[in-house]
């Protein structure tokens, strides 16, 4: 069965303090592992996709990047605007469905 | 991406009763989904919407429970049936495209009293 684990639960941090969120994975024959983010009562926002090992994509203070058995989204210089929940998915060869972790918090301060 | 609305934003149920959520795109998607996100939890999938046939359910969700429609490429609806508290949660719907990115609605926030 596809398993999908995401470390921190929860993550604070200072204005301008870098840090990582880890999405592990166990599945058979991925297709791609997609990062979102989710604000308080919002649906999740797509940012990222990657594909293959070695990928990697950066959308602002976000850098996503990816090895065989698990991805991290980097935040570099993070600001309150970025406290939000970050979820990964990843779908597989079996079928059309995404499984999504459960989740990091990231809370900024200013 | 699609724009995708949903109605109603929020409801408050009895329990007992029925709530229609309604996912409106803004463009013909071939792939729809809903899920449901439970406090503090993450998201869950109940059913692929098939247009023209029935929806494909998760395990653990049955028609009788959340039927849904999917009367062409642009809509969609979720029935919630007989609610009991344990249904208050988000409900979303998303679409998902030829690289099976999923793009998600804002949600409806659903509290069963």
């Amino acid at each position: 069965e596809d398993q999908v684990t995401q470390s921190p639960e929860a993550l604070r941090l200072q204005e301008g303090e870098s840090s990582s969120l880890n999405c592990s994975y166990t599945v058979s024959g991925l297709r791609g592992l997609f990062w979102y983010r989710q604000d308080p009562g919002k649906g999740p926002e797509f940012l990222f996709t990657l594909y293959s090992a070695g990928e990697e994509k950066e959308k602002e203070r976000l850098k996503a990047t990816l090895t065989k058995k698990e991805s991290f989204l980097h935040i570099t210089a993070p600001k309150p605007e970025d406290s939000a929940t970050y979820l990964c998915a990843v779908h597989t060869a079996n079928d059309y469905k995404l499984s999504f972790g459960a989740g990091t918090t990231v809370t900024v301060r200013a | 991406s699609a724009v995708i609305s949903q109605k109603p934003s929020r409801d408050i149920c009895q329990r007992g009763t029925s709530l229609t959520i309604q996912c409106q795109v803004d463009s013909q998607v071939t792939m729809m989904f809903w899920y449901r996100q439970q406090p503090g939890q993450s998201l869950t999938l109940i059913a692929t919407a098939n247009q023209g046939s029935e929806a494909t359910y998760e395990s653990g969700f049955v028609i009788d429970k959340f039927p849904i429609s999917r009367p062409n490429l642009t809509f969609s609806t979720l029935t919630v049936s007989n609610m009991s508290p344990e249904d208050s949660s988000i409900y979303l719907c998303s679409v998902g495209d030829s690289s099976y990115e999923q793009y998600f609605g804002p949600g409806t926030r659903l509290t069963v009293t």
